[in-house]
């Protein structure tokens, strides 16, 4: 069965460096996410995209943080100048164009630390 | 933001009898509402969604019942085994918006008990 991948699964980074996220979506999706959990927190949502560009952005995807789509496979996250808050599980996920079905699919997450 | 609420935060159901997990939403925007499990160090999985034009949807153990007027929603897993112990999210989502993102609950961590 398709699955969505996510690499790398665990980055240590120090505070300010760069950061990039990437994620392998399921291959007939068409919107991707980006959403993120904070130990002890909810899954939070990010970012969405569609036809290559961004459809909604939440407060906490402030201009740190950017997506880009950069071949037809992958998905990336990245984030500038990273904080110590910026801490948490980055998970990707996908859908289907639209339907009557609206359920999007996780990656297995990666665990970002910020030292 | 408690627009999607688990007061629950862990349920401990003996293996075979039923686990029922609830969860309440206050926006009025939402239609379409899935379960995820989640285990330690994995994304959440899906398990099974309902559309607001529906008030039950059923796939094999497990079925969602949805009560538009209070806002509420509840899983139930029957019978409950074992190895569906993990974190279950509730999450809400209004499809008419532009991107259907997901506004999830809390979590409730079911223990199933051998």
């Amino acid at each position: 069965e398709p699955e969505v991948t996510q690499t790398p699964s665990h980055q240590v980074t120090q505070m300010g460096q760069e950061v990039i996220l990437r994620c392998v979506p399921i291959s007939n999706h068409l919107y991707f996410y980006w959403y993120r959990q904070i130990l002890g927190q909810k899954v939070e949502f990010l970012v969405s995209f569609y036809n290559n560009e961004i459809s909604e952005k939440s407060e906490i995807f402030d201009d740190q943080f950017s997506v880009e789509r950069p071949d037809g496979s992958n998905f990336t996250l990245k984030i500038r100048s990273t904080k110590l808050e910026d801490s948490a599980m980055y998970f990707c996920a996908s859908r289907k164009a639209s339907g009557s079905s609206y359920e999007q699919y996780f990656g297995p997450g990666t665990r970002l630390t910020v030292t | 933001d408690q627009q999607v609420k688990q007061n629950s935060p862990s349920l401990s159901v003996q293996e075979g009898r039923i686990s029922i997990l609830n969860c309440d939403y206050t926006n009025s925007m939402f239609d379409y509402f899935l379960w995820y499990k989640k285990y330690p160090a994995e994304g959440p999985t899906f398990l099974i969604s309902i559309s607001s034009i529906k008030d039950k949807n059923e796939d094999g153990r497990f079925t969602v019942f949805l009560n538009k007027s209070a806002k509420h929603l509840s899983l139930h897993i029957v019978p409950s085994q074992p190895g569906d112990s993990a974190v279950y999210f509730c999450a809400a989502s209004a499809v008419g918006g532009a991107t259907n993102k997901l506004i999830f609950g809390t979590g409730t961590l079911l223990a199933v008990q051998p």
